[in-house]
């Protein structure tokens, strides 16, 4: 069963520690995205990687890490410097070319809380 | 990307055809239509995408007009299930190369489908 996995659901830290969120894919997918959602909100994007051991800066990186050591892997670090941690995060998976990179393939979230 | 316009919230009772309109009046000739939707609590889900011919797959129909300013995306048949926030993206395709791609969502269309 092919798909895209977040883990996991629910997450709950203390401020001031850093907590990684896990997404994996075995689409084969070339691209994976990690995306931010506020309540009512749209998607921002956090990072975004089109190959291994490469990934870029989205619109709201601040506090954020990310490693892309497999292709299936791509785990989300918030640090203690990201100031309003909490949200729903998303991950997404992508082929690589003309229209496949808008189809992007979403794991269930994982929704951090921290208090 | 072309500006998109769609009603803030539609009722379809179950069984019945869902049929969701998003207007783009700007939309250019090399910008796709896309349609995402996302369940409470749930990562957003592809649905289907079109350039200017109709196109249909198994989970919906998506209509575009031939002056390509407006689509709608039907549901033949709506379950509970469907019930969830539906968004019309218009964004441009690149070429073959491709790469990765940001995906941001309007307001989008609240369905609710009623038993």
């Amino acid at each position: 069963d092919g798909g895209i996995t977040q883990s996991p659901k629910y997450l709950f830290r203390k401020e001031g520690q850093n907590v990684t969120l896990s997404c994996e894919q075995n689409l084969n997918h070339d691209a994976m995205y990690w995306y931010r959602q506020d309540p009512g909100q749209g998607l921002r994007l956090i990072y975004y990687s089109q190959i291994v051991n490469d990934f870029q800066k989205g619109d709201i990186a601040e506090g954020y890490s990310v490693s892309r050591e497999k292709k299936e892997s791509f785990p989300l670090t918030v640090t203690s410097a990201q100031k309003n941690p909490t949200a729903f995060y998303l991950c997404a998976s992508s082929i690589l070319g003309a229209s496949g990179s808008l189809e992007q393939y979403f794991g269930p979230g994982t929704r951090l809380t921290v208090t | 990307d072309a500006k998109t316009t769609q009603p803030p919230s539609m009722d379809c009772a179950e069984g019945r055809a869902a049929n969701l309109p998003c207007n783009h009046s700007t939309i250019s000739g090399n910008e796709y239509v896309y349609w995402y939707r996302q369940i409470h609590s749930q990562g957003p889900q592809y649905i289907i995408h079109g350039l200017k011919n109709n196109e249909t797959n198994e989970m919906a129909s998506l209509i575009i007009t031939e002056d390509r300013k407006s689509s709608t995306l039907i549901l033949p048949h709506a379950t509970l299930r469907d019930t969830a926030v539906y968004y019309c993206i218009v964004r441009v395709v690149r070429g073959r190369s491709g790469s990765a791609r940001q995906l941001t969502f309007g307001s989008g269309t609240q369905l609710t489908v009623l038993p």
